[in-house]
C-alpha cells in the first residue's frame, strides 16, 4: 500500500526563522514528488521534482528530492507570516499521474 | 495558466437532497480529472479519477452509485453527491492535468458541503 509520511506535524516559528520539513515515501510505480501549500481553501502548487540531488528554487522556498532514500524536503528561509499554511507534499504514481498525500505539516509563522 | 474552477464554493442543504459540483479547467484541456474529499484537519483523500469520455476509477471504498462522476468534455467533470446525508458534509476538492506528460495536478478552491 502505497504511503506518504510528513513530519512534524506541525511547528511554530518566529519570522525570520528557517523552516525544514520532511517527506518519505513508498510509491508503487513512482514518477515525482509534488510540495502543495495549503491555506483556507485548496492546496497551490508549489513544486514537483522528478529526479534525485536537483534541488528547486522559488523565492525563499527551495526543495530536493533523494530518490535513494526516498526522501524529501522543503526549506522556507526568512519566514513571514504569510508563509503560515498547511504543507502538503505527495507521491505520484505512474498511474494517470495519481498524488498519494501525506497528512501534511502545520507551520504557524508568529510576528 | 492553469486554472480551475470549482462550483459551487459552499452548499447547505437538507438530507436526502442530491448536490452537484462542477469543475472546470478554464485555459486549458484536462484530460485527467481528480476528486478529492478532506475532513478537518485531515490530508485530502482521493475518491476517484474519470478521463475524459470513459467512466471513472473509484478508489476502494467509494461508493460508486453514491457519488457520480461525470467527464463530458476536456474542460468539464461533475461530482454528484446522490441522497446526501449528515456523514457526506465534507470538502470537495477537484484537479486537472492536461495532456502533456508529467505535469502537476492544479487543483480548484474546493467545494464545502454541509448537509443537515
Amino acid at each position: 500500500e502505497d504511503k506518504v509520511v510528513q513530519s512534524p506535524l506541525s511547528l511554530v516559528v518566529h519570522e525570520g526563522d528557517t523552516v525544514t520539513l520532511n517527506c518519505s515515501y513508498e510509491v508503487t510505480n513512482f514518477r515525482s514528488l509534488l510540495w502543495y501549500k495549503q491555506e483556507k481553501k485548496a492546496p497551490t502548487f508549489l513544486f514537483m521534482l522528478t529526479s534525485s540531488g536537483i534541488e528547486k528554487k522559488s523565492g525563499r522556498l527551495s526543495s530536493i528530492l533523494d530518490k535513494k532514500e526516498l526522501f524529501s524536503i522543503l526549506n522556507i528561509t526568512a519566514t513571514q507570516t504569510g508563509d503560515s499554511a498547511v504543507y502538503l507534499c505527495a507521491g505520484a504514481s505512474d498511474s494517470w499521474g495519481k498524488l498519494q498525500f501525506g497528512a501534511g505539516t502545520q507551520v504557524v509563522v508568529t510576528p | 495558466g492553469a486554472v480551475v474552477s470549482q462550483h459551487p464554493s459552499w452548499v447547505i442543504c437538507k438530507s436526502g437532497t442530491s448536490v452537484k459540483i462542477e469543475c472546470r479547467s478554464l485555459d486549458f484541456q484536462a484530460t485527467t480529472m481528480f476528486w478529492y474529499r478532506q475532513f478537518p484537519k485531515q490530508s485530502l483523500m482521493l475518491m476517484a479519477t474519470s478521463n475524459e469520455g470513459s467512466k471513472a476509477t473509484y478508489e476502494q471504498g467509494v461508493e460508486k452509485d453514491k457519488f457520480l462522476i461525470n467527464h463530458a468534455s476536456l474542460t468539464l467533470s461533475t461530482l454528484t453527491v446522490t441522497s446526501a446525508h449528515p456523514e457526506d458534509s465534507s470538502f470537495y476538492i477537484c484537479s486537472a492535468t492536461g495532456r502533456e506528460a508529467n505535469q502537476p495536478q492544479h487543483f480548484g478552491d474546493g467545494t464545502r458541503l454541509s448537509i443537515l
